[in-house]
């Protein structure tokens, strides 16, 4: 039971354009939403967080929105490097933490 | 970089026999958790530690067990390894409240043939 869904597996965009990376959760019970970015043969790296108190968090080229009523949050990079190549997994925490099953961000020079 | 490590790196094993992950930190962090990646699933949470001695089951904990003797150290052993433990091993910590911002180690890749 995946309480949280990535449904992109990939994404491709040009360099200097919006990323807009998306995740869904079924459980109104989570209270803070994470994002991770992984390079390969890396573990995940913390990217930017959301309080379920909030609608939009900024860090830089990177903002979160969560639409609660939606039960769904985003990742927009803007403007997209090829350096932000990498997978994008969302995460949700209750109790504990579960994510998404990830995005493959392919930007392209 | 959070100081975290883990060893192996890699490992090829049999099925059946018993296998142990290890993950050091030197971040003095309280929390630890073991997690494992598969394609289509993303990270799954196995077991936890909010100290010393103390230790959690998560998501997928059946066939694993965990020891946490010292901060610093905590280790995730296969009794008895199966091919569907063929994964990507994920050590992480975070320092205060548990579950927020957390920290990964390079992973450890199992195979089980």
């Amino acid at each position: 039971d995946q309480q949280v869904k990535q449904n992109s597996p990939s994404l491709s965009v040009q360099e200097g354009r919006i990323s807009i990376l998306n995740c869904d959760y079924t459980n109104s019970m989570f209270d803070y939403f994470l994002w991770y970015k992984k390079y390969p043969a890396e573990g995940p790296t913390f990217l930017i967080s959301i309080s379920s108190i909030k609608d939009k968090n900024e860090d830089g080229r990177f903002t979160v929105f969560l639409n609660k009523s939606a039960k769904h949050l985003s990742l927009h990079i803007v403007p997209s490097q090829p350096g932000d190549s990498a997978v994008y997994f969302c995460a949700a925490r209750m109790n504990d933490m579960r994510f998404g099953a990830g995005t493959r961000l392919t930007v392209k020079p | 970089d959070a100081g975290i490590t883990q060893s192996p790196r890699h490992k090829v094993t049999e099925t059946g026999t018993p296998v142990t992950l290890r993950c050091h930190q030197t971040e003095n962090h309280r929390y630890m958790y073991w997690y494992r990646q598969d394609p289509g699933h993303g990270l799954r949470l196995i077991h936890y530690s909010y100290g010393v001695k103390d230790t959690d089951k998560g998501e997928v904990s059946d066939g694993y067990s965990v020891s946490r003797s010292k901060t610093e150290d905590f280790l995730l052993t296969l009794e008895s390894a199966t091919s569907s433990q063929t994964s990507v091993y994920f050590c992480a910590i975070s320092e205060s409240t548990a579950n927020y911002e957390q920290y990964f180690g390079p992973g450890t890749r199992l195979t089980v043939t």
